[in-house]
């Protein structure tokens, strides 16, 4: 199993706003910094959120995230219908000095 | 614009090594790592390691420590990751990753992935 955990599903109607958590301990999300991913199936994973809070340009405001003690989560406004995919979050891990990912929430637009 | 192109898929047998590479342009490949991400079939992503442009310094994921090798070619702005000892649970789509720091997972720009299937 994965280091942090994340909810393997998720789902919401369009213009809904979705959540999705990220759980992790003292060692990485509690002393480190959280990124998020967009991964659309059979493509490469897209980077949408950096320095827990910080959106690359050219990603949407509708993607914001938030970071508390060793958690962190993922805010999708006004859902569309291209957001279905796949959702991971990673921090460092400083006791496995290493990067360390969630397992994937998928996300249905219903 | 920056791009990170990997070589084609591969099919080894059980014990066997592999060298996958990646390509970079776009940018100064010697002002930034380059990291390497597995995913297995219907599976999650897995952080491998990373490997500095400009000097020789390397952190692989413990898991996979002595069997894994990361090298760049500066002259090329290439990188290289090397698995060796294959087993059927290594087959996976390879990817390498552009990112800032070496001990933050946030990754601007990623290679296409390359497919490594482990069987006899």
């Amino acid at each position: 199993q994965s280091v942090l955990t994340q909810p393997p599903s998720a789902s919401g109607t369009p213009g809904q706003r979705v959540t999705i958590s990220c759980s992790g301990s003292s060692s990485n999300i509690g002393s480190n910094t959280v990124s998020w991913y967009q991964q659309l199936p059979g493509t490469a994973p897209k980077l949408l959120i950096y320095n827990n809070n910080q959106r690359p340009s050219g990603v949407p405001d509708r993607f914001s995230g938030s970071k508390s003690g060793t958690s962190a989560s993922l805010a999708i406004s006004g859902l569309q219908s291209e957001d279905e995919a796949d959702y991971y979050c990673a921090a460092w891990d400083d006791s496995l000095n290493g990067g360390v990912f969630g397992g994937g929430t998928k996300l249905t637009v219903l | 614009q920056v791009q990170l192109v990997q070589s084609g898929a591969e099919v080894k047998k059980p014990g066997a090594s592999v060298k996958v590479s990646c390509k970079a342009s776009g940018y100064s490949f010697a002002t930034y790592g380059l990291s390497w991400v597995r995913q297995a079939p219907g599976q999650g992503l897995e952080w491998m390691g990373w490997i500095s442009a400009y000097n020789p310094n390397t952190n692989y994921a413990q898991k996979l420590q002595g069997r894994v090798t990361m090298t760049t070619d500066t002259s090329t702005s290439t990188a290289y990751m090397e698995l060796r000892s294959l087993r059927s649970d290594d087959t996976a789509v390879y990817y390498c990753a552009k990112g800032h720091n070496w001990n933050e997972p946030a990754f601007d720009y990623w290679g296409q992935g390359t497919l490594v299937t482990v069987s006899s």
